[in-house]
């Protein structure tokens, strides 16, 4: 049964840092597009950054673009995204997210979520 | 960036009707579509995938149609358990997007 554990999630000042992490399991880590996607309270979607199974390649939102960086390693089969400069618009459920290919197309298994806060 | 829009916004139905959800693309996205329901504290999950495609244990009261620009979501009859917020999304082009989502509620 695929696992997506994130953790990392909790309130932060504007300004600051934080690094999510995914844990997964219960697939081949190795072979599948991980991505992020965000959900602020009471809003839609919105995907935020992938990475390709390999970890060559990656992607972002411009909204997150050169404050955000996603990585994997696939030796622990767990993603990461580090989060810089951090502003109230940033305040969100991120999800992890295992992608259907190597590639990020689209969603195939959602994890639960953790939350950040951006707030002083 | 590939804006998608949805309608209606709030759709109200009984259980047994046919719901119908409509998604728009600003330019084609051939068939690179995704549609996902997501229940209130839950995270989405993936109903339909290359626009017709059932994920699966997808029940078949879920079917997906279009292509191009023009995409449909159909519940051919609703159970209790699909009042639900449903949002497409094209993977087509960079960035990835979402619809902002259709609300189906009880009537």
């Amino acid at each position: 049964e695929v696992q997506l554990l994130e953790s990392g999630g909790g309130l932060v000042q504007p300004g600051g840092s934080l690094r999510l992490s995914c844990a997964a399991s219960g697939f081949t880590f190795s072979s599948y597009a991980m991505d992020w996607v965000r959900q602020a309270p009471g809003k839609g979607l919105e995907w935020v950054s992938g990475i390709s199974s390999s970890g060559r390649n990656t992607y972002y939102a411009d909204s997150v673009k050169g404050r955000f960086s996603i990585s994997r390693d696939n030796s622990k089969n767990t993603m990461y995204v580090e989060m810089n400069s951090l502003r109230a618009e940033d305040t969100a459920v991120y999800y992890c997210i295992k992608d259907r290919f190597s590639v990020t197309t689209y969603f195939d298994r959602w994890g639960q979520g953790t939350l950040v806060t951006v707030s002083s | 960036e590939m804006m998608m829009t949805q309608s209606p916004a709030t759709l109200s139905m009984s259980p047994g009707e046919r719901a119908t959800l409509s998604c728009r693309a600003s330019q084609s996205v051939s068939s690179n579509l995704a549609w996902y329901q997501q229940k209130p504290g839950q995270a989405p999950r993936l109903l339909i995938y290359d626009a017709s495609t059932r994920a699966t244990g997808i029940p078949a009261r879920f079917s997906g149609s279009g292509s191009g620009t023009e995409f449909t979501l159909t519940i051919s009859s609703l159970q209790s358990e699909d009042f639900a917020l449903y949002y497409c999304q094209q993977y087509n082009s960079w960035p990835r997007t979402f619809g902002q989502g259709t609300k189906v509620e009880i009537k």
